[in-house]
């Protein structure tokens, strides 16, 4: 079983929809829990990090169930530039900064 | 700041070769990750240096290996090249010292090696 899983999509989605990717993790010692963006053929970046008590950041919001060890990225009135891949990232409780990436999620907005 | 800088960006390789990725980290950081990145995958963890060290590895065979110099930077080796061994490689720099907890880690823009 993967460390993290995802969805792979393609998530095809008309300008405006909303859009949710899941993710979950099976080591139920992982510590911090974040979604990277990768555009294609670029390098992942920080979207956002993800706390159980939920967190927005303007269309964005994300959210922890550690019961469940489960990670949701909620996408709202999705752009055209939110076309990329979503990867759902775990650390675990080493006390070593080591990124767990699932597979990413494709996410395809159209006019 | 420049952030995380990787060279070259594309390397094209011939079976058994070894090729040398360079790393320098962003300004202030300490801690260096290596990951390897194949087509429609997730990055996966090669291993980490701190102070010169390597001190987290993942599950990747020893012809990866690695080196931090003083100033920070970092190499990536590979050994006797595979055809598997074709992948984007992302070096990515944090601030993991003592007291630091779960800094954020930037990546550079990774260097995309061919083995043919």
């Amino acid at each position: 079983r993967k460390e993290v899983e995802q969805d792979p999509g393609p998530f095809n989605v008309p300008e405006g929809a909303t859009v949710a990717f899941n993710c979950t993790y099976s080591n139920s010692a992982s510590q911090s829990f974040f979604w990277y963006r990768q555009d294609c053929r670029k390098e992942p970046k920080l979207l956002m990090s993800v706390y159980s008590s939920g967190n927005e950041d303007g269309r964005f919001t994300a959210q922890l169930n550690r019961a469940s060890q489960y990670i949701s990225l909620l996408i709202r009135d999705s752009k055209l530039s939110d076309s990329a891949t979503y990867l759902c990232v775990v650390t675990l409780n080493t006390g070593f900064q080591k990124l767990v990436f699932g597979t990413g999620t494709r996410l395809l907005v159209s006019p | 700041d420049a952030g995380v800088t990787q060279s070259p960006t594309h390397l094209i390789k011939t079976r058994g070769q070894q090729v040398t990725l360079r790393c320098s980290p962003k300004s202030g950081h300490d801690t260096v990750s290596w990951y390897q990145q194949a087509l429609g995958q997730g990055p996966q963890f090669i291993f980490q240096y701190y102070e010169e060290e390597e001190r987290q590895r993942g599950n990747f065979p020893d012809r990866f290996s690695g080196h931090q110099f003083p100033n920070y930077s970092s190499e990536l080796n590979v050994n006797a090249l595979l055809l598997g061994d074709s992948a984007l490689y992302l070096c990515a720099s944090s601030l993991d010292g003592p007291g630091q907890v779960n800094t954020e880690a930037f990546f550079g823009q990774g260097t995309r090696l061919t083995v043919v």
